[in-house]
């Protein structure tokens, strides 16, 4: 158990769907990351919010939106899905920008 | 290329010694880690370094670091069935995080 919890942990949806993937941390951490992870491929950094402002966006397509309503909480929002995006979308937390990662256990996405 | 290159796969024996290579390209990477992954887990932190340091030790890991060939390992001694895993090397600077592809470890009784 990192202190990182991700909700949910299996997610299927269509590609006209709608949904949000939550990350939550209670670890007083400052920086929360998105990443993708896609089988035989490195982790894909998505999103680098630090305290609270987004840092990083690393040419993600606009069907991914971020949200970082709190320093303890970072969603995904995702919508009109591809089904090339379903892979294991880990969150994680560090307590500046330059420490290391805490991360979640991660949601499996699948879209079909 | 990748900025971080690992080999995919990795097989031993149990209790024999595993040794995970991991190459990066910034030479400005201020901390270089290892990741380990087990099925249906998030990564866990196994150990971290410090740009300027060449070796650390924590029980059965110990991490090399070639600053200058940009070259990075992870020797696990005495490899157990329980180390089977996948192995990621990360390097960082700023609010920038790097992973490799995973070595996936197979340790074989």
């Amino acid at each position: 158990e990192t202190g990182v919890t991700q909700t949910p942990r299996h997610l299927v949806m269509g590609m006209t769907n709608k949904k949000s993937l939550k990350c939550e941390q209670h670890l007083g951490h400052n920086a929360m990351y998105w990443y993708k992870q896609s089988a035989k491929k490195p982790l894909e950094l998505m999103f680098v919010y630090s305290l609270e402002e987004r840092v990083e966006n690393n040419s993600v397509p606009s069907r991914f939106s971020p949200e970082c309503p709190n320093s303890s909480h970072l969603f995904l929002h995702l919508h009109t899905l591809q089904p090339e995006d379903s892979a294991l979308y880990l969150c994680a937390s560090s307590p500046t920008g330059n420490t290391e990662a805490f991360f979640g256990q991660g949601t499996r996405l699948t879209v079909v | 290329g990748e900025d971080v290159e690992q080999s995919l796969f990795l097989s031993v024996r149990e209790g024999d010694s595993s040794v995970i290579n991991c190459t990066y390209t910034d030479s400005s990477s201020t901390y270089l880690y290892w990741y380990k992954q087990e099925p249906g887990a998030g990564l866990q932190l196994l150990t971290y370094i410090f740009s300027n340091m060449d070796m650390k030790q924590d029980q059965r890991l110990t991490v090399l670091l070639n600053k200058k060939d940009k070259h990075l390992s992870l020797r696990i001694a005495d490899t157990q069935t329980g180390d089977s895993a996948i192995y990621f090397c990360a390097e960082s600077k700023n609010n920038d995080m790097r992973f490799g592809a995973g070595t996936r470890l197979t340790v074989k009784p």
